[in-house]
């Protein structure tokens, strides 16, 4: 079964400042993808980034970036330069190709930006 | 924008009623998930389909059942609705074979069972 585990329920950040969010995952696959998704209190879940298992550079995606190791099972995401926009729900989630797209998800962490 | 839509954005049932939820993928994806978001949860698979059939399903009961249409816009239909059935539904798309499977998802329904 593929789990996904995030620990931080809130985090706390100043505008411009640099935050880090973490996500563990479990899986017995060897060919996997791992995404994050931001959330706001609309609802939508806005695509951020994407890391392939066999991916060998961590992925970025203008001011994100995920920090994968793979052998300690993590893939956090880097949000530099935080803005007031980024506060929101912050979502994990892994796929496996067998299974042909499935996301697990865990249950997020709620960054909230001050000024 | 992801090019995905959803309606209606919201919904208010009694329990025993149906429910039918819509989405229409982005243009040029084959494949269409929906997922179930509880309060306070994050979202739970129910199921997919491709080329109008289902071909992966989350644990979730018959009673949730789905339709995926030629011009790739797709139903979901829950039965006998309970009270747990209160949740966000969302609907991604994606196309098939791609590089990166990424899921491209709608703004959601929210629905709600009195």
């Amino acid at each position: 079964a593929q789990k996904i585990t995030q620990t931080q329920p809130g985090m706390f950040v100043q505008e411009k400042e640099a935050v880090t969010l973490d996500c563990t995952y479990d899986t017995s696959d060897q060919s996997y993808g791992l995404f994050w998704y931001k959330q706001p209190s609309s609802g939508e879940m806005i695509f951020l980034i994407y890391q392939g298992s066999y991916d060998e550079q961590n992925a970025t995606e203008g001011r994100y970036s995920l920090n994968f190791q793979k052998a300690r099972k993590s893939a956090n995401l880097v949000i530099s330069a935080s803005q007031l926009g980024d506060s929101a729900m912050y979502f994990c989630a892994i796929s496996r190709g067998s299974t042909l797209g499935r996301l697990y998800f865990g249950r997020g962490t709620q960054l909230t930006v001050w000024p | 924008e992801t090019g995905v839509t959803q309606s209606p954005t919201h919904l208010i049932k009694t329990r025993g009623q149906q429910v039918t939820l819509r989405c229409s993928s982005q243009s040029g994806h084959n494949t269409v998930s929906w997922y179930q978001q509880a309060l306070g949860q994050g979202p739970q698979f129910i199921f997919q389909y491709y080329r109008e059939e289902e071909n992966g399903r989350g644990n979730f009961p018959p009673r949730f059942s789905g339709l995926q249409f030629p011009n790739y816009s797709s139903e979901l239909n829950v039965n006998a609705l309970e009270l747990d059935d209160s949740a966000l539904y969302l609907c991604a798309s994606r196309a098939i074979l791609t590089s990166t499977d990424t899921q491209y998802f709608g703004p959601g329904t929210r629905l709600t069972v009195l």
